[in-house]
């Protein structure tokens, strides 16, 4: 069963904007871990953000916030003043705590394209 | 050293042949991950490495596909009679293995299968 699900194949953003890209994912734990991460055309994995299931407050990172709603299984990254810097796949992933084995399964991704 | 390295970074093959492909995790982190990346495609999990436990297998596409990780630290991941369709770059991860940690990722071995 998909985990992880990035419904936006490309998103495409003006320079200084905001932009969310979605992430809904599936668990049935009451403890997991959420994170965002970058992947620039030189193929690097940048690891931007990260949420806990029991963090009451929203992750924030410099210009990185995450939408966590819980009750809807959502974990949607917000840009806020885009950069042509931050053209790249994003990838959403998310570690599943209480099982025996909690390793870290990804979405497919959404390609952002930043214009001047 | 200071990241996760892998080597080669580059690896051309004809089919039929086996490969080796080298991880080395940050030290001190005894969670270790492969994934295989398709271009322009997601990370699909392959094999998870969690501290003495046995791994988690449950990503590996066939019975050619094997990987192990010696004393904790370094991990090889095997590919047997290579297909065209093993074509792909291979990314190794490490983490702590606190839930809450990010894991870091090595550059990846871009295998092609002539």
């Amino acid at each position: 069963a998909q985990k992880i699900t990035q419904t936006q194949p490309g998103m495409f953003v003006q320079e200084k904007e905001a932009v969310t890209l979605d992430c809904t994912y599936d668990t049935s734990d009451q403890s997991y871990g959420l994170f965002w991460y970058k992947q620039p055309s030189s193929g690097e994995m940048i690891f931007l953000i990260y949420q806990g299931s029991y963090d009451e407050q929203n992750a924030t990172e410099g210009r990185y916030s995450l939408n966590f709603q819980k009750a809807r299984k959502s974990a949607n990254l917000v840009i806020s003043a885009s950069q042509l810097g931050d053209s790249a796949m994003y990838f959403c992933a998310m570690r599943e705590i209480s099982g025996g084995y909690n390793k870290l399964i990804f979405g497919a991704g959404t390609r952002l394209a930043v214009h001047p | 050293g200071a990241g996760v390295s892998q080597s080669p970074s580059n690896k051309v093959t004809e089919k039929g042949k086996d490969v080796e492909l080298r991880c080395d995790p940050i030290s001190g982190h005894t969670a270790l991950y492969w994934y295989r990346q398709s271009l322009g495609q997601g990370l699909e999990f392959l094999i998870y490495f969690q501290g003495n436990s046995a791994p988690d297998k449950s990503g590996l596409p066939s019975d050619r596909f094997s990987a192990e990780r010696t004393g904790g630290s370094v991990s090889t991941l095997t590919i047997q009679r290579t297909q065209q369709e093993d074509s792909a770059v291979y990314l190794c991860a490490s983490s702590l293995l606190t839930a809450n940690t990010e894991a870091f990722f090595g550059q990846g071995t871009r295998l092609t299968v002539v």
